[in-house]
């Protein structure tokens, strides 16, 4: 069964940085498109990033551009989003994602559990 | 970019009805389109892709419909467990924006 499961998640201060993670099992890992997506308390889905299978491609929304990275490490069936910069609105649950191809332009298939993280002073 | 909306923002039916959950792209996304399901405090679940496919493991009285800017989500017999906010998404190409959802109460 494929599983991932989010870890990093936690408190910080506003400026500082997280590092997500997310582990990928019960598929081949290094096939497919990954993603991260965040949702605020009560809110809606957001988009934040994607990377492709090759790990050459990534996008981020703007929101994000220029503080959050998102990377990959086929070696260790690991999926990471470098958080630097944070900001109160920065503040929700974020989901890692499957994709069911190995381009961005694919569908989520698989979601992760979440992981909180809380910007605050 | 492009946008995505729903209509309705919610709505509330009985057990066996019909519901029909309508999304709009700003512009043509061609079939890019999924459907997610999401109950209070639970992860999304994947439910269509590719505007009609029915992701695995999920119950046929879900389908989807459209092309181009006007997608449906149906449930053709509303049941109990259904209760949920359902998104779409599109992945034409990025940004991938999702619809701000629709509430649906049984």
């Amino acid at each position: 069964d494929v599983q991932l499961v989010e870890s990093g998640g936690g408190l910080v201060q506003p400026g500082g940085s997280l590092r997500l993670s997310c582990a990928a099992s019960g598929f081949t890992f290094s096939n497919y498109a990954m993603s991260w997506v965040r949702q605020t308390p009560g809110k809606g889905l957001e988009w934040v990033s994607s990377v492709n299978a090759r790990g050459d491609g990534t996008y981020h929304a703007e929101s994000v551009k220029g503080r959050f990275s998102i990377s990959r490490d086929d070696l260790k069936d690991m999926l990471h989003l470098q958080m630097n910069s944070l900001r109160a609105e920065d503040t929700a649950v974020y989901f890692c994602a499957k994709k069911r191809g190995h381009m961005v332009i694919n569908a989520i298939d698989y979601w992760g559990q979440g992981t909180l993280v809380t910007v605050s002073s | 970019d492009i946008q995505m909306t729903q209509s309705p923002s919610s709505l509330s039916a009985s057990v066996g009805d019909r519901v029909i959950i309508t999304c709009r792209a700003s512009q043509g996304i061609r079939n890019y389109l999924a459907w997610f399901q999401q109950k209070p405090g639970k992860a999304p679940k994947s439910l269509i892709y590719d505007a009609s496919s029915l992701q695995s493991g999920v119950p046929s009285r879900f389908s989807g419909s459209g092309s181009g800017t006007d997608f449906n989500l149906t449930i053709s017999s509303l049941q109990p467990e259904d209760s949920a906010t359902y998104y779409c998404q599109q992945y034409s190409g990025h940004p991938f924006p999702f619809g701000p959802g629709t509430k649906v109460d049984v």
